[in-house]
């Protein structure tokens, strides 16, 4: 079965520091690789997608085939970034998306 | 357009007792998906209707159900509840599975089992 893996359950970063979020998946085909953010007291929501290949709120990530990976990275972070971050995997047809136990991401001033 | 709707907002129930959620989708999608999200397991994948067919289905007990109406509104039903169903049941809903899909959530049903 696909898997996402999300090793940090907490990352703290000051302000204007560079941010990681790390995710792996399992899965020997061509998936389709998302993040998802919630941000405190609002809906979970798209932050990108591997597909789009796009740059959201300063925010990128680049899927890596060989090392499974598609992590989240961020040069400067700022306060509003501050929220559960999850990661999530879609394999090709008629599949749910399945996510990883997210990572929460607190920035420090 | 209005957001993907859920009710209640908040349930509290006793061991042993069943519940119905409620998911009204956003308007012109025919995908529901249904997530268990707590604490230490983040969101658990229940099912997922398409069309008011069960399209898939995650690994939970059969205490836990539920079905898609015509209209696309969707309800999940968890009978005997026990004190580990305590979570918050989100929805989602999407127009379909094409590539690159995103998902829209709602704000989720906080259920607590005493």
């Amino acid at each position: 079965a696909q898997r996402v893996t999300q090793p940090e359950k907490l990352l703290s970063v000051f302000k204007g520091a560079p941010v990681e979020l790390k995710c792996n998946y399992s899965y020997s085909g061509s998936p389709e690789l998302f993040w998802y953010v919630q941000y405190s007291r609002q809906r979970l929501q798209l932050l990108l997608r591997h597909i789009s290949r796009e740059s959201i709120k300063g925010f990128t990530a680049d899927l890596n085939k060989g090392e499974t990976s598609f992590h989240l990275k961020k040069p400067f972070a700022q306060e509003e970034d501050s929220a559960m971050y999850y990661c999530a995997l879609k394999v090709m047809g008629n599949t749910p998306l399945v996510f990883g136990k997210g990572t929460r991401l607190s920035v420090i001033a | 357009k209005a957001g993907v709707t859920q009710t209640p907002r908040y349930l509290i129930k006793t061991r042993g007792q069943q519940v119905t959620l409620s998911c009204s989708p956003i308007s012109g999608h025919r995908s529901v998906s249904w997530y268990q999200q707590t604490p230490g397991q983040g969101l658990q994948f229940l099912f997922e209707y398409f069309s008011e067919t069960q399209r898939n289905k995650g690994n939970f007990p059969g205490r836990f159900s539920g079905r898609q109406f015509s209209n696309s509104r969707s309800e999940m039903n968890v009978s005997t509840l026990e004190l580990g169903d305590s979570a918050l049941y989100l929805c989602a809903s999407g127009r379909d599975s094409g590539p690159g899909e995103k998902l829209f959530f709602g704000s989720g049903t906080q259920l607590s089992v005493l």
